[in-house]
Formats: structure tokens, C-alpha cells, sequence
């Protein structure tokens, strides 16, 4: 299986502050033949399903804010949050589709400072 | 907008095996290019994916749970099902089904249901 690992488990950022979390994969997530990184992002807040934010490493999903913003590709890759706002505050998970077996990352908690 | 609501017993026996359901609206299952699947959540944990099921029929499943579940589509009632077999207690989970996109090979979750609370306990 592709292990996906987060870093860092938590954080607390001020208010309009930027907001980065990493995930690295342990095997290159990089479709070679269109250039495509199978990579997504989601968002949980307490008590909700997920949210899918980003996919294909750094295509926003219709409707989320231009505050978030996805980059990376191979093995490593970031989650960054611009201007953080209250209602940001979630529980923050990658997940890889390369392999057919899918996995998620441990998944980073997003606080206020 | 597509809604996904599923069902299923809060409480199992060890041994026994789990049932859940996954009732889909405002979208047919049977829509070209969408998996239907089931992601759980332990408590205090991360998510973890079971399986999925193409439009087609075409199942997934993830390896270390294969010998145990089962996932199927009724088009007729427009409805995803899982099984899981001789459940213990590291089971226990919220259980989401959801609805995934495939583009350009790319496998993501765009539609969630809210979950059922499953614990396995004799």
C-alpha cells in the first residue's frame, strides 16, 4: 500500500494568518502519461463527512474558496489555507488514488490561535 | 444535488456479520464514470477505505479487509450495500458511504453521506 503521512499532526494559527500542512506519499503519485498527480484533499469539521477541496494535487473542487490552494507533485505535497478564517477549523486529510488500493493520510488538525 | 443516506444497525455481536445500506437521491447509481463506496472511521482515528463499486459492477476492495466484505449495487432501488463478515471490535467505526469521481484515472470522493455509528460489542 501508498503510505501518506501528514505533518504536522496539529496546528494553531492566528486569524488571517497562512495555514500550511504537508503530505508526503511513499511512492511517487505522478501519472507520468498526463501529467496528472492523483492526489486530493479534504476537509472534516467536528461531526461532519468529509469535504473534497482539491483533487488532482491543486484543482479546487467548484465552490470551495480561493483560499485554499494545493501544490506538490511526486512525493510531496502541501495543503496552504491564505487567510485563515473560523469556520477553517477541521480536521484536514490527504488521500492517494495511484495505487487501486486508496489511502488517506493521518490527517492534520487545524486550530486558532 | 445528489444525497446520500445510509442505514444500518448501531450495535453487532462479535462474529456476526454487518449489513449497511446506502440510499441514493437526486443521482443514479448507474451514472457513467462514478464509483459508489464506503470509507469508515475509528473513533479518534483516521479515515480508512473499505471498498468501491464501479457503475458497471466492477468491485474494489481494500486488501486487508477483502476476505471479510462484500459491496454491491440494486439499481432497482437506486441503493449501494456492504457487507462485512465475522466482525470483532476493531470494526467499531463511523461508516460513510460516498460517491467518488473517476478523472483521468483519478479516484475522489465528491459526495458523502453523514455516517453510521457502528460498534461491535457482545
Amino acid at each position: 500500500d501508498i503510505v501518506m503521512t501528514q505533518s504536522p499532526n496539529s496546528l494553531a494559527v492566528s486569524l488571517g494568518e497562512r495555514a500550511t500542512i504537508n503530505c508526503k506519499s511513499s511512492q511517487s503519485l505522478l501519472y507520468r502519461s498526463n501529467n496528472k498527480n492523483y492526489l486530493a484533499w479534504y476537509q472534516q469539521k467536528p461531526g461532519q463527512p468529509p469535504k473534497l477541496l482539491i483533487y488532482w494535487a491543486s484543482t479546487r473542487e467548484s465552490g470551495v474558496p480561493v483560499r485554499f490552494s494545493g501544490g506538490g507533485s511526486g512525493t510531496d505535497f502541501t495543503l496552504t489555507i491564505s487567510s485563515l478564517q473560523a469556520e477553517d477549523v477541521a480536521v484536514y486529510y490527504c488521500q492517494q488514488s495511484f495505487s487501486q488500493t486508496l489511502t488517506f493520510g493521518g490527517g492534520t488538525r487545524v486550530e486558532i490561535k | 444535488q445528489v444525497h446520500l443516506q445510509g442505514s444500518g444497525p448501531g450495535l453487532v455481536k462479535p462474529s456476526e456479520t454487518l449489513s449497511l445500506t446506502c440510499s441514493v437521491s437526486g443521482d443514479s447509481i448507474s451514472s457513467y464514470g462514478y464509483y459508489w463506496g464506503w470509507v469508515r472511521q475509528p473513533p479518534g482515528k483516521s479515515l480508512e477505505w473499505i471498498a468501491n463499486i464501479y457503475y458497471s459492477g466492477s468491485t474494489y476492495y481494500n486488501p486487508s479487509l477483502k476476505s471479510r466484505i462484500s459491496i454491491s449495487l440494486d439499481t432497482s432501488k437506486n441503493q449501494v450495500s456492504l457487507k462485512v463478515s465475522s466482525v470483532t471490535a476493531a470494526d467499531t467505526a463511523l461508516y460513510f458511504c460516498a460517491r467518488a469521481r473517476s478523472q483521468r484515472g483519478s479516484v475522489h470522493f465528491d459526495n458523502w453521506g453523514r455516517g453510521i455509528q457502528v460498534t461491535v460489542s457482545s
